[in-house]
């Protein structure tokens, strides 16, 4: 089945700790992004990525990076210097076109520093 | 994105029809709009979208104004599995296809109730 895949889905980390969060999709889309979401509000963009080897920075992308060596992998590191990292992490894929460029999301990374 | 305006939340009782409007006034003419449901801590999920036409699909139905300044999404029967965040997008095209960001705002809180 095609679709896009979060893993883990719990996080446990301890403070001061980089860790990485995965995404892989095998839907063929160039378009991948990463959201942050925190109880009770919308979805804030952190990066995105329109083709391989490329990103840009969303709206809150300080203490975060990513990386887009490969089509179907789009990875995000909460660094050690992102003040309150304790969220829920979305990522999410499209294709580039027209029309029926709706986005994918995957279920979901909910990181919890300590 | 063009910037979309949704109240904050909204009730509906079962077996109602649950109607969620959205404003998008700023949205340019080749900019499809876009719905979104997210039940509670999952990924969001595709509703419909559309550009000018209504839209119909064997989830809801969307009505865009002719000045497609504004949407409403139609879910003719409610249940109470619809109870959900509701987000109204309209991503930004540039060169004919889909591009960059894809910005969620706060969303609409629609609850089902027996």
């Amino acid at each position: 089945d095609g679709g896009i895949t979060q893993s883990p889905k719990y996080l446990f980390r301890k403070e001061g700790q980089n860790v990485t969060l995965s995404c892989e999709q095998n839907l063929n889309h160039d378009a991948m992004y990463w959201y942050r979401q925190d109880p009770g509000q919308g979805l804030r963009l952190i990066y995105y990525s329109q083709i391989v080897n490329d990103f840009q920075k969303g709206d809150i992308a300080e203490g975060y990076s990513v990386s887009r060596e490969k089509k179907e992998s789009f990875p995000l590191t909460v660094t050690s210097a992102q003040k309150n990292p304790t969220a829920f992490y979305l990522c999410a894929s499209r294709a580039q076109g027209t029309t029926n460029t709706e986005a994918f999301f995957g279920q979901g990374t909910r990181l919890t520093v300590v | 994105d063009a910037k979309t305006t949704q109240p904050p939340s909204m009730d509906c009782a079962e077996g109602r029809a649950a109607n969620l409007p959205c404003n998008h006034s700023t949205i340019s003419g080749n900019e499809y709009v876009y719905w979104y449901r997210q039940i509670h801590s999952q990924g969001p999920q595709y509703i419909i979208h559309g550009l000018k036409n209504n839209e119909t699909n064997e989830m809801a139905s969307l009505i865009i104004t002719e000045d497609r300044k504004s949407s409403t999404l139609i879910l003719p029967h409610a249940t109470l599995r619809d109870t959900a965040v509701y987000y109204c997008i309209a991503p930004r095209m540039s060169g004919g296809t889909s591009y960059g960001k894809l910005t969620f705002g706060q969303g609409t809180i629609l609850t089902v109730h027996p």
